[in-house]
């Protein structure tokens, strides 16, 4: 596509649920970031997919996070039993290889109540 | 972990005046990144810095990178209401996999 789409844009729920986020990047990029930006802050790394390769995860904050991209496109980050402090803006961006610049989605405002 | 420090956290300017935040690293920095972020907006590229000392010019932005390459400064001169919102530095190389490293970012506000 022509950028970086994500879905939903806005994401309520409550405490407890679990939530999927959805990620479509641009079609030629091969690597996918997904980023969790607070108000007020810079967005904070969480994870990223070269092609449908996941090789680092450490910026997860917890086991309840997780993400795929199956096919090496269209990614899903799926945070299980929400918790309060997980709401945040989630962001994803992609770029055409790794390091290269990266281009960044609309993002998913989640709020758990 | 690597962090870069960005100062002021929010400037708020009469419309033609000129800005400027800085951007600082405890390490040196392979390259350092640019980025604006419209109220309600996602973070949008403006420039990649590579070469000690370095300046680069966008119409009335203005974009330095220091000798040591641990620090980097956005000037905005005569700021219009269209310069509204948060710049942000990014370190390219701060992460193990190409991830940035953002700043907290400067927030400016131009009063017309």
């Amino acid at each position: 596509g022509a950028g970086v789409s994500q879905s939903p844009r806005y994401k309520v729920t409550k405490r407890g649920q679990d939530v999927t986020l959805r990620c479509d990047p641009i079609s030629s990029h091969a690597t996918l970031y997904w980023y969790q930006q607070a108000l007020g802050q810079g967005p904070e790394f969480l994870t990223y997919f070269n092609y449908e390769a996941q090789p680092d995860k450490s910026g997860l904050p917890s086991d309840r996070f997780s993400a795929e991209r199956p096919e090496g496109s269209i990614s899903t980050l799926t945070i299980q039993r929400t918790e309060q402090r997980d709401s945040a803006m989630y962001r994803c961006a992609s770029s055409f290889q790794v390091q290269e610049t990266q281009y960044f989605g609309p993002g998913t405002r989640l709020l758990v109540l | 972990g690597q962090q870069v420090m960005q100062i002021p956290q929010y400037q708020h300017v009469q419309e033609g005046e000129d800005f400027t935040t800085y951007c600082n690293s405890s390490t040196t920095l392979s390259n350092i990144q640019w980025y604006k972020q419209r109220p309600g907006g996602h973070p949008v590229f403006l420039i990649q810095l590579v070469k000690s000392g370095e300046v680069k010019k966008q119409k009335r932005l203005t974009f330095q990178f220091g000798e040591a390459k641990k620090n980097s400064s956005l000037h905005i001169t005569a700021t219009q209401t269209t310069d509204v919102g948060t710049y942000f530095c990014a370190d390219p190389y701060g992460g193990s996999q190409g991830n940035l490293i953002f700043g907290k970012g400067t927030k400016l506000s131009v009063k017309p």
